[in-house]
């Protein structure tokens, strides 16, 4: 994998549901896994940033896990209100480098 | 309160018509950057600044210059915009590498040029 690759593009969701997306990241020269959130009109909002293989981070109803050996995360949201509604993007970051490497994201819409 | 400050929001400019997008940040980070979003791609780096007086390019800095003569702020300038350029552009500062703490983003500036 070269580039940061999310999945799915999109989902609806009914409220009350969870879900939960992914994200594939070349495992060479990674140092760090950042999850944002981003909903319309706003900036994206820092939700976790994980470095260790097997790290899990933990966010009100919204958790993540990492796995550098493979090059994944995933990112998980326990009954999905309408307020989850919004893009989550993942980056890719190499030590001590200025730019992450961002995915396209994956737009959430949850339905009442 | 913590934050990046981006200016304007909306910009419609004609063909060769040099503009400015500015940027500033209050907390005092070393690092900032300026970012393109594209439809079906994601967040592309333009430019980045380590500190005052201290730039360099990131992937796709065509088109565009900066320069950061006081730490708070990093504008984006386009001397000659074409309509390739036409994009929502975020600023972003880091205290550290945004590798290690990640970013705050500015709220974005959505950038027309005809």
């Amino acid at each position: 994998i070269l580039n940061v690759e999310q999945s799915p593009q999109s989902l609806h969701v009914q409220e009350g549901d969870s879900t939960n997306f992914t994200c594939s990241f070349p495992s060479s020269n990674f140092y760090a896994l950042h999850w944002y959130r981003w909903e319309t009109a706003k900036s994206p909002e820092a939700l976790f940033v994980m470095t260790l293989n097997g790290d899990e981070k933990k966010k009100g109803r919204i958790s993540a896990t990492l796995n550098t050996k493979e090059g994944y995360s995933y990112l998980y949201i326990k009954g999905s209100q309408p307020e989850d509604s919004a893009t989550y993007l993942c980056a890719s970051g190499s030590y001590n480098t200025d730019k992450l490497i961002f995915g396209t994201g994956t737009r959430l819409q949850v339905f009442p | 309160e913590a934050q990046v400050t981006q200016n304007p929001r909306y910009l419609i400019t004609v063909t060769g018509k040099k503009l400015t997008v500015t940027c500033s940040q209050n907390m005092n980070h070393e690092y900032m950057s300026w970012y393109r979003q594209d439809p079906g791609l994601g967040l592309r780096q333009i430019y980045y600044s380590m500190n005052v007086e201290v730039t360099d390019k990131g992937d796709v800095p065509e088109g565009y210059k900066v320069s950061r003569k006081e730490k708070r702020n990093f504008p984006l300038i386009l001397e000659s915009p074409s309509p390739n350029q036409t994009s929502l552009y975020f600023c972003a500062s880091s205290l550290a590498p945004a590798s290690i703490y990640g970013y705050t983003f500015g709220s974005g500036t959505r950038l027309t040029v005809v």
